[in-house]
């Protein structure tokens, strides 16, 4: 069973820092792997999703690096601000597309 | 505006009672989800439909069922039979292939009474 460990589940940065989010899985069979964002009591907002295929995704101050082999990714968040604050989700798509999600890492800036 | 709508809002339910959680989507994805989200743990897959008039069990089945009648719409019914059933429900969508990108709805939060 496709196992995702998101460690810490909470931390601070102040602001202007570089945010590093790490997610780990342990079956490396894997279609793709998507990083999302959940602010409290909302939905799940999309952030970057990686093929399987790929090495990263950028999407402004955001990269999301993948290493299959290692069942390894990487989020960063160039110079974090407070709106960073939120929790960021991992997620593997594995076999029928189906999603296996971290816990989460809590992130909160300081101004 | 593209997107998935879930209603109601916040939702409470007697013990004994079922309940429908509805969900629509009008991006013309053909695969859709439900999720649940408990404090302190990632989201777990209820059910899932691939297509319309088809679904699966996820990980979770147990005192939930759904219908996927049209395309748009993947409806949830939680029933007595769950034993604890407070949590926050999330639906998604995606297209069918290799991308499988999912996009969710904004949740309805259930509270048993």
């Amino acid at each position: 069973k496709q196992e995702v460990t998101q460690i810490p589940a909470a931390l601070s940065v102040p602001e202007g820092e570089n945010l590093v989010l790490n997610c780990s899985f342990t079956d490396s069979a894997i279609y793709n792997l998507q990083w999302f964002r959940q602010d409290p009591g909302k939905g799940l907002t999309s952030l970057l999703l990686i093929q399987s295929s790929q090495r990263e995704q950028t999407s402004g101050r955001l990269n999301a690096s993948l290493d299959k082999s290692s069942g390894r990714s990487t989020l960063y968040i160039a110079a974090s601000q407070p709106g960073d604050s939120a929790t960021y989700l991992c997620a593997v798509s594995y076999v029928n597309n189906r999603l296996a999600f971290g816990k989460g890492n809590q992130v909160v800036v300081i101004p | 505006d593209g997107g998935i709508t879930q209603s109601p809002k916040y939702l409470f339910r007697k013990e004994g009672q079922n309940v429908t959680l509805s969900c629509e989507q009008n991006l013309n994805h053909d695969a859709m989800y439900w999720y649940r989200q408990d404090p302190g743990q990632g989201l777990r897959l209820i059910y899932y439909s691939q297509i319309v008039n088809d679904f699966q069990k996820g990980d979770i089945a147990e005192g939930y069922s759904v219908s996927r009648e049209k395309k748009e719409s993947f409806p949830l019914t939680v029933t007595s039979a769950q034993k604890n059933p407070t949590a926050f429900y999330l639906c998604a969508s995606s297209i069918q292939g290799a991308r499988n990108e999912q996009f969710f709805g904004p949740g309805t939060r259930l509270t048993v009474l």
